[in-house]
Order: structure tokens, then C-alpha cells, then sequence
């Protein structure tokens, strides 16, 4: 089976504008969740969904939303840039949203200048 | 104070050492993780952990749900297991979601 692909890897935008990456999960995984990794927060909790609803939303702002489509590719879609949101995007896939083991996607870098 | 701490968190050894990672949180789990990060950022799950101890290769994870506390221990440590290692717990005040530990740079020279 071919592993989580997240698209694009690369990515520089400037301030103030909008951005969507998207995240292909394993085939037959219903649960996409997306981290966001900083060099000072660490790695946070963005949002998990499955079967297209939103199940868990970590404490980020409005302006970081998400959506999953009926084949569970999932995007995320980031508004209004701020420098602060350069970071690595990664994405992981499970079974359900019950299911203990993640799988990990490459992440998307994404710079904002 | 962070629910996942780890230390340390920079690691230096020679190939050949027995390393240790050490894992404590402060809320009630589900399971327990550890994840490898190598330069570039792909993650790899490299355990999942409820209770006692699992073994792959050279690399052993414990976990201690008493004393709330995991480790992972790599025997014969190689160039190649330099990477940051991460500990990642599910359950607690963040329900069904990861919490992640800061992670541990390991560093192992020729």
C-alpha cells in the first residue's frame, strides 16, 4: 500500500496570503489528523477528521480550517499568513479515529516571508 | 509545566553505546508513542505502547503506567539512529489526540 502523500513538500508565500495543502491518507484510513511543527512550540495538534466531519480541534485560530472529501483526502487551508505560521505541516493517517497507530506523512515546508 | 517531558534533550554517543530516552507525563493515557524524525522531517512510528515492553531490532520501549513513565533504549547504537525521538501520548485532557513530547536530538558519531 502506498504511504500518506502530502502535497506540496516545498511551499514560500508572502504575508497575507492564503494557503491549502492536502493530504492523501492510506488507502482504506478514514482518520486524517495535521500537525503543525515549529522550532519553539514543538509539535501541535491541529484538527483530526473523519468521514468528512471535523472530530477534534486543537487551540489554533479560526484562520487554520480544514476539510475532508468523501475518498478522505483531507486539506488544510491556512488564511491571512503571518510569519508565525512557517512551519512543517504534517499529516497522519489511521484507520478510524479509534485506532492507536498513525502513519505519518513527509510533511509540507511551508515559508512565509 | 508540559504534560509529555522528556529528557534529554540533546544526546550525544559513540556507535556502539546503549542509549536511553527518557518519557514522564502527568495525565492518565491510552497509549504512548515513540516517533523518529530524521533531518528533512518524515516521522516514523516507531512504537505503540500500553503497558510493559516491545522489542524491534536493536531498539526496546518500556513503559511503567504506575509511575507514569516510559523509555526507549537503542543496544549498539549506529550513524544512522541519529535523529530526533519523539514521545507522544493519547489520551488525558487531549481526549483522542496526540500531546508530544519536545522530542530528543540523538547524535551518534563514527
Amino acid at each position: 500500500k502506498a504511504g500518506v502523500t502530502q502535497t506540496p513538500r516545498y511551499l514560500i508565500k508572502t504575508r497575507g496570503q492564503q494557503v491549502t495543502l492536502s493530504c492523501s491518507p492510506i488507502s482504506g484510513h478514514r482518520s486524517v489528523s495535521w500537525y503543525q511543527q515549529t522550532p519553539g512550540q514543538g509539535l501541535q495538534f491541529l484538527f483530526e477528521y473523519f468521514s468528512e466531519t471535523q472530530r477534534n480541534k486543537g487551540n489554533f485560530p479560526g484562520r487554520f480550517s480544514g476539510r475532508q472529501f468523501s475518498n478522505s483526502r483531507s486539506e488544510m487551508n491556512v488564511s491571512t499568513l503571518e510569519l508565525g505560521d512557517s512551519a512543517l505541516y504534517l499529516c497522519a493517517s489511521r484507520l478510524t479515529s479509534n485506532a492507536y497507530e498513525q502513519y505519518f506523512g513527509p510533511g509540507t515546508r511551508l515559508t512565509v516571508t | 509545566k508540559n504534560e509529555v517531558e522528556q529528557s534529554p534533550q540533546n544526546l550525544t554517543a559513540q556507535e556502539g553505546e546503549f542509549i536511553t530516552i527518557n518519557c514522564s507525563y502527568s495525565v492518565g493515557i491510552s497509549a504512548l508513542h515513540w516517533l523518529q524524525q530524521h533531518p528533512g522531517g518524515g516521522i516514523v512510528s516507531l512504537f505503540m505502547l500500553s503497558s510493559g515492553k516491545k522489542k524491534h531490532g536493536r531498539l526496546i520501549a518500556t513503559i511503567n503506567i504506575q509511575e507514569k513513565h516510559s523509555s526507549l533504549h537503542i543496544t549498539a547504537s549506529h550513524p544512522r539512529d541519529s535523529a530526533v525521538y519523539i514521545c507522544a501520548v493519547k489520551g488525558g485532557t487531549s481526549g483522542s489526540r496526540l500531546t508530544f513530547g519536545e522530542g530528543t536530538q540523538l547524535t551518534v558519531n563514527p
